[in-house]
């Protein structure tokens, strides 16, 4: 059946360092990609999705690029900020949407 | 502004009394669902439904009732809570499934003692 797989957390990095959070999926078809975002106390907010192969998602400074032939959808950004200490979901839609478990970041000042 | 409104927010009840958490969009969304969130297992899909009048079960079902009467509401409703679901629960509507993501609303933290 169709699955996410995202690394686990916490990942904890220093104010200005460069982000990589890891996602691959399994499903049959072509679904579409998508990262949510949780901070503390909040829901889940959309961050970026893509709909089909090789599309770029980018949004607040987050890129993830659709990558058909590794099955991934890795979360990046060059330079993180305090303000990003949440929990990142990636997440697949088809007949549905089915999220991984979650990845909670801390950034340090 | 669009928003899904869940209430209450926060909820501390007993074993065996019935509650309702409610569930508004004002987006005009077909698709609505419950999930709950709990630590180290992620978001789990209670009910979904795709329309008025069309609702069904997702991956954790048990112990919960949903009904659709309206597109704008989805209350989620626990006929006799038990401890077991103590949980962070979160609704969420979408124009069409999957290829759109969802709207989530702020969820809600109940406690059952």
């Amino acid at each position: 059946g169709n699955s996410v797989t995202q690394m686990e957390g916490p990942v904890t990095l220093s104010e200005e360092a460069f982000l990589t959070i890891n996602c691959t999926y399994t499903a049959t078809g072509y679904p579409s990609l998508f990262w949510y975002v949780q901070y503390p106390g909040e829901g889940l907010q959309l961050l970026l999705k893509a709909t089909k192969a090789d599309d770029k998602g980018s949004n607040k400074g987050f890129e993830a690029t659709y990558r058909k032939e590794t099955t991934s959808f890795h979360l990046e950004k060059g330079s993180v900020q305090v303000s990003d200490s949440a929990v990142y979901f990636c997440a697949l839609g088809y007949d549905k949407i089915i999220f991984g478990k979650g990845t909670r970041l801390h950034i340090l000042p | 502004e669009a928003q899904v409104t869940q209430n209450p927010r926060y909820l501390i009840t007993v074993t065996g009394k019935k509650l309702t958490v409610t569930c508004s969009q004002n987006m005009n969304h077909e698709y609505m669902s419950w999930y709950r969130q709990d630590p180290g297992l992620g978001l789990r899909q209670i009910y979904y439904s795709m329309n008025v009048e069309v609702t069904d079960k997702g991956d954790v079902p048990e112990g919960y009732k949903v009904s659709r009467k309206e597109k704008r509401n989805f209350p989620l409703i626990l006929e006799s809570p038990s401890p077991n679901q103590t949980s962070l629960y979160f609704c969420a509507s979408s124009p069409q499934d999957s290829e759109y993501g969802y709207t989530f609303g702020s969820g809600t933290r109940l406690t059952v003692v």
